[in-house]
């Protein structure tokens, strides 16, 4: 079974929906965080949370919020989705440096 | 502000030979960089690793080189293998802050 999942692997919605993508890990790790990938510019962090309590805004928050809703989960939502948050989505964990990474989730926003 | 930069979006090489993927970076905090490599359809997963305090890591057919002075690191991947083709991402992080990614260079290994 994989440490770190994702679900939906892919989801098409329209503009001005809300929708949320969640995250689940079995490795035991505080640390968990949120990334797109767009072609050309890599991995961008939207949100990381070193446990529980302790959530903060990445590189590319706005439009974005989270809830950590135990050590296990982390999910992330869209407010109000527009096509420019189409992209892969990521979740990841991490003990020290080394992140974990789920296998992705596909957006998009028509 | 990319602190994090891979200007190669791609390299072919030929099965056998030699892979060098080159990093930039201009944070000077950052104190541990790692590499990632991803196949299509799955998450990145984790390759090498090196901290500040040493200028190269050895893993196999896998070496990063860093060059502070320069603010630059790479990864040699020798002999380069088939199965090696995928997207490399160099990352790079500063204590308890977040990491910073590179946009990623598609290697391409060819029999």
């Amino acid at each position: 079974d994989a440490d770190v999942t994702q679900t939906p692997r892919n989801r098409i919605t329209k503009t001005g929906k809300r929708i949320m993508l969640e995250c689940s890990q079995t490795k035991g790790h505080d640390r968990m965080y949120w990334y797109r990938q767009d072609p050309g510019l890599g991995l961008q962090l939207i949100y990381y949370s070193f446990d529980v309590k302790d959530i903060n805004k990445g590189e590319i928050s706005d439009g974005y919020s989270v809830s950590r809703q135990a050590q296990a989960k982390f999910s992330l939502s869209l407010e109000s989705a527009i096509p420019n948050q189409t992209a892969l989505y990521f979740c990841a964990t991490s003990e020290d440096n080394e992140q974990f990474f789920g296998p992705g989730t596909r957006l998009t926003v028509l | 502000d990319q602190q994090v930069k891979q200007n190669s979006p791609s390299l072919s090489v030929q099965e056998g030979r030699i892979s060098i993927l080159n990093c930039d970076y201009t944070n000077s905090m950052f104190d541990y960089f790692l590499w990632y490599k991803k196949y299509p359809a799955e998450g990145p997963t984790f390759l090498i690793s090196i901290s500040s305090i040493k200028d190269k890591n050895e893993d196999g057919r896998f070496t990063v080189f860093l060059n502070k002075s320069a603010k630059h690191l790479s990864l040699h991947i020798v002999p380069s293998q088939p199965g090696d083709s995928a997207v490399y991402f160099c990352a790079a992080s500063s204590g308890r802050d977040d990491m910073r990614f590179g946009a990623g260079t598609r290697l391409t290994v060819k029999p």
